[in-house]
């Protein structure tokens, strides 16, 4: 089936530090990839994305490539604020069930002044 | 613009009662899509409206229904309400979804209670 796995948090990190958050996908189909956050409190709001294959998408420093040969759309930034703390969510959607938005199960990041 | 706004914000039920969540989409979107997300979970998709009609319905059971108005605003219909249901339900709009590129914007949610 179609699913997304990422990596478990809770994710601590110290402000300015660099940060990654790994999330692999199967497709039985060609997504397009997203990272959503969840900021407390608020609703989900994009974040970036990529619809083909090494595509990179952008958003307030952090970034994450459509990697088609390891099924991968790891986000990345290079310096993390305490502002940063959030849950995100990588997901996908598929061309052929376009209405359906398949989420993973959040990575819970917290930053430390 | 308002965005998408959801009522109540959270609701407290007893199992085996019956509730109804509300969504009001971002001026000029059409579509309406449900989600339910537990705890520490992702969000997973119950269902879209498009054009008054259930577009596309994930797995859930019947006793998950819903209805768009002629105003694309909609309500999330759940009965016979288990304790398992107890979940942050999102609702997400956008105009027309039936391309993968058409963005979502989701509303803060209703934390569901079923006690």
């Amino acid at each position: 089936g179609n699913s997304v796995t990422q990596m478990e948090g809770p994710v601590t990190l110290s402000e300015e530090a660099f940060l990654t958050i790994n999330c692999t996908y199967t497709a039985t189909g060609y997504p397009s990839l997203f990272w959503y956050v969840q900021y407390p409190g608020e609703g989900l709001q994009l974040l970036l994305k990529a619809t083909k294959a090494d595509d990179k998408g952008s958003n307030k420093g952090f970034e994450a490539t459509y990697r088609k040969e390891t099924t991968s759309f790891h986000l990345e930034k290079g310096s993390v604020q305490v502002s940063d703390s959030a849950v995100y969510f990588c997901a996908l959607r598929l061309y052929s069930s376009a209405s359906k938005i398949i989420f993973g199960s959040g990575t819970r990041l917290s930053i430390r002044p | 613009d308002a965005g998408v706004t959801q009522s109540p914000t959270h609701l407290i039920k007893t199992r085996g009662q019956q509730v109804t969540l509300r969504c009001s989409p971002k001026s000029g979107h059409d579509t309406v899509s449900w989600y339910q997300q537990a705890l520490g979970q992702g969000p997973q998709f119950i269902f879209q409206y498009y054009e008054e009609e259930e577009r596309q319905r994930g797995n859930f059971p019947d006793r998950f229904s819903g209805h768009q108005f002629p105003n694309y605003s909609s309500e999330l219909n759940v009965n016979a309400l288990l304790l398992g249901d107890s979940a942050l339900y999102l609702c997400a709009s956008s105009q027309d979804a039936g391309t993968v590129n058409t963005e979502a914007f989701f509303g803060q949610g209703t934390r569901l209670t079923v006690v």
